[in-house]
Order: C-alpha cells, then structure tokens, then sequence
C-alpha cells in the first residue's frame, strides 16, 4: 500500500537532547512537508522540500533541522534550541506536477519533554 | 504571513441535522481550498477539495466557495456522531515561492448530539 509512515508514534526527549522523527513516504512524491500543530492550534509549517538535496525553511523552522538525501525519506530534528518541542508533528508528501492537489498525511508523531 | 480564519466552536448539531462550517482566508492569490477532518489525537484526513467558485458536492458533504469574498464553506448534511471531529480548513499558498504549502486555520469543532 502507498503511503506515508513517521516513526515513532510517541518520542520523548530529555533536556539538552536532539531527537530525530522519520518520514518515508512510497508514493513516489517529490515534495514533502513538516508540520507541527500545538493543541488547539491548526498546522505550521516547519521545513519543506520540493527536490532531493534542497529544502526550504517554512514559518517555524528556528530550532529544527531537515535533509533530503533520498526522495522518500525527509527526517526532522528537533534540537535543544528548540525551547518548547511539545507537540504533534505531521509530515505530508506532495507530488509536484499536481501541485493544486491536496497533501496528505502520515500518522504522526507525538513529541514529549521528560 | 496569509491567514486562515475559522471559529473555534464547539458548534453543536443534533443528529440527522445540517451542520455548517465557516473560513474565511487573505490570501487572494490562493486557487485551491481543502477540509480536513481531525479526529482527537489522529492526523489530519482529507474530506474535501474545492477550487472553483460555487458548490461541490460528495455524499453528505458540500463545500461551498466564494473567491470574490475569500470565503469557503463546508456543509455536512443528515450529521451522525461519526462526524464529531475538529474540521480544518487549509488554503494552498498562492506565491511560487512556496512549495505549494498549505496554510492552516485553527479547526473548528463540532459536536453532533445523538
């Protein structure tokens, strides 16, 4: 089945720590999003990319970091600048040449502080 | 940055009535128009496109747009307690600049009351 799967489902990191959230997606998409949503909040957009080997900063991007070395995989890490990474982070792909269709998601990953 | 406005609720509809969601969007530039359903601790779900003005309809749903005044709008009709979820609406960004992201709005919530 084609799709978008982030692991893990829930992470926890601890004071000073980096933590990496995993997005692979066998849709054959070239574009692939981060998102984050806080409670009560809608989705903000962290980092995308449109191709391998570029990424672009979205609106939240100070304190997490991408790369996009294979066309499927496009991990997000969460620094220790991140001061408040307590959320739910989403991760979409898009296939460039329909851009006016809609992204779709993965499951998401559930981001806690220790 | 272009916003996407929506009321919070919780809009309340008994069972078997017509439930109606409101966004308006800044975003003149903006050609595509998407709700999503959330349900509580899932990812976001893809239930409508629009990018036409007027209506579209898919099963019980319908979403409405109105370009001229940056309105879209989403109908649920005959309401079941399956539908009780956080409704997103998302407005693809209009510039080049950006990767055909989605800006979000906050989610309104519907409860439908048996």
């Amino acid at each position: 089945d084609g799709g978008i799967t982030q692991s893990p489902k829930y992470l926890f990191r601890k004071e000073g720590q980096n933590v990496t959230l995993s997005c692979e997606q066998n849709l054959n998409h070239d574009a692939m999003y981060w998102y984050r949503q806080d409670p009560g909040q809608g989705l903000r957009l962290i980092y995308y990319s449109q191709i391998v080997n570029d990424f672009q900063k979205g609106d939240i991007a100070e304190g997490y970091s991408v790369s996009r070395e294979k066309k499927e995989s496009f991990p997000l890490t969460v620094t220790s600048a991140q001061k408040n990474p307590t959320a739910f982070y989403l991760c979409a792909s898009l296939a460039v040449g329909f851009s006016n269709q809609p992204q779709h998601f993965g499951d998401g990953t559930r981001l806690s502080i220790l | 940055q272009k916003e996407v406005e929506q009321n919070s609720g919780p809009l309340s509809v008994p069972e078997g009535a017509i439930a109606s969601l409101n966004c308006t969007y800044s975003d003149r530039v903006s050609q595509s128009f998407f709700w999503y359903r959330q349900y509580s601790g899932k990812s976001p779900e893809l239930i409508m496109s629009i990018y036409s003005n007027g209506d579209k309809e898919d099963g019980r749903f319908t979403a409405q747009l109105n370009k001229a005044s940056q309105y879209v709008s989403l109908l649920i009709r005959d309401s079941q307690p399956s539908d009780s979820a956080t409704y997103l609406c998302a407005v693809k960004r209009g510039d080049s600049n950006s990767g055909y992201a989605l800006n979000f709005g906050k989610g309104t919530s519907l409860l439908v009351t048996p």
